[in-house]
């Protein structure tokens, strides 16, 4: 089955550690995005790849990082220098100039 | 730089009355404009899509959008909504840098 899987579904973090959220496509999309979501301030971008081994910071990179080794997957880490990580993290793929596919997000909590 | 910005946070409408969300965008190269939809704790859902070609496009279910480029605007209507069509929609934009960028999303409650 094609498609986007993020994993952990929901994920518990304790304040100071680094956690790493994994993303996964076999659509063969150049094309990776990390988002964020907080109620009532829709999707923000992090980061995005356009192709293997190069990504870009989005609007709030700050206390994230990220890798792309392999087309396929593009995990992102959150770092402890992210003072509120608490939130609903979406991952997608796509091919630029046409639609992105998401995941199904992992819910973040720091406890 | 390209950005969303869609005019209405909450938009409550009675069932098989006609609803519009509206959406403004700012983009220095060419658009490629989507709507999507998403339910309560899922990702999201690509409702439709404005690539190239007729500026007004529908969805399966009932939805259409016009891409009016004077306005930079693409905003979504649908003539009759059902209490499903509860949902937060998101106006995007992307351009050939492969940059999405996503509005703050509309709520949408339909009641009987």
């Amino acid at each position: 089955d094609g498609g986007i899987t993020q994993s952990p579904k929901y994920l518990f973090r304790k304040e100071g550690q680094n956690v790493t959220l994994s993303c996964e496509q076999n659509l063969n999309h150049d094309a990776m995005y990390w988002y964020r979501q907080d109620p009532g301030q829709g999707l923000r971008l992090i980061y995005y790849s356009q192709i293997v081994n190069d990504f870009q910071k989005g609007d709030i990179a700050e206390g994230y990082s990220v890798s792309r080794e392999k087309k396929e997957s593009f995990p992102l880490t959150v770092t402890s220098a992210q003072k509120n990580p608490t939130a609903f993290y979406l991952c997608a793929s796509g091919q630029g100039d046409t639609e992105a596919f998401f995941g199904q997000g992992t819910r973040l909590t720091v406890v | 730089a390209q950005s969303v910005t869609q005019l209405d946070s909450q938009v409550p409408v009675f069932e098989e009355a006609p609803v519009e969300l509206r959406c403004n965008y700012s983009s220095s190269v060419s658009v490629y404009l989507f709507w999507y939809v998403q339910y309560p704790n899922q990702g999201l859902q690509l409702l439709l899509k404005y690539l190239s070609g007729s500026t007004l496009v529908e969805s399966i279910n009932g939805f259409e959008a016009e891409f009016n480029k004077s306005q930079t605007s693409f905003h979504l209507r649908k003539p009759s909504v059902h209490i499903s069509d509860t949902a937060e929609y998101f106006c995007a934009v992307s351009g050939d840098d492969y940059k999405l960028s996503f509005g703050a999303g509309t709520t949408v409650t339909v009641r009987a």
